[in-house]
């Protein structure tokens, strides 16, 4: 799986839209993009995924360049539930495909 | 939606005795699982892949002797920490997939061992 480059942390008033980078310049043609999140010991959460088209769920956005070599997650309306840490993940589908996580980006959302 | 459930959700042990965790798919069928470490402050790190009805294939690096898994049912992966030392203290984390939205994970195991 390619690996992934993300800031170690990123703040965010409540309210905001919170939008959060990730680069995967190596990624491959059939790897998808996963953003997942893990609040503070629970365990991560699936957040939204995609393969070269924009996604928007009920959770949040994914925008994904052209070259797929990067992509931002966007949190509309962060609120403070949202602090965790959130892990952009690359890799190709299917449920043998083992997930590999990098150290992902510190959200912090503040009044 | 999917769901996995683990238990226990934290466990204290002895150290030298061996410890088993239960990982359970609910509402779906699972031929692979996931065990993931992760010790504070750190991320998850992969340990080994659970395979209904075959041997676990472990990452480099962890002893397959001393983490002992097995995937008896398409709902149940099992991790057993034999002997354990305090050094094998962590938060222990299962997944399954289903389908093309990725993993479920399980609420985690915190293990610490006295």
């Amino acid at each position: 799986d390619a690996k992934t480059t993300q800031p170690t942390s990123m703040d965010c008033a409540e309210g905001r839209a919170a939008n959060l980078p990730c680069n995967h310049s190596t990624i491959s043609g059939n790897e998808y993009v996963y953003w997942y999140r893990q609040i503070h010991s629970q365990g991560p959460q699936y957040i939204i995924h995609g393969l070269k088209n924009n996604e928007t769920n009920e959770m949040a956005s994914l925008i994904i360049t052209e070259d797929r070599k990067s992509s931002t997650l966007i949190l509309p309306h962060a609120t403070l539930r949202d602090t965790a840490v959130y892990y952009c993940i690359v890799r190709v589908d299917g449920t043998a495909s083992k997930l590999t996580f990098g150290t992902g980006t510190r959200l912090q959302v503040t009044l | 939606g999917a769901v996995v459930s683990q238990h226990p959700s934290w466990v204290i042990c002895k150290s030298g005795t061996s410890v088993k965790i239960e990982c359970r798919s609910l509402d779906f069928q699972a031929t692979t699982m996931f065990w993931y470490r992760q010790f504070p402050k750190q991320s998850l790190m992969l340990m080994a892949t659970s395979n209904e009805g075959s041997k676990a294939t472990y990452e480099q690096g962890v002893e397959k002797d001393k983490f002992l898994i097995n995937h008896a049912s398409l709902t149940l992966s099992t991790l057993t920490v034999t002997s354990a030392h305090p050094e094998d203290s962590s938060f222990y984390i299962c997944s399954a997939g289903q389908g093309p939205y990725g993993y479920t994970f399980g609420s985690g195991t915190r293990l610490t061992v006295v």
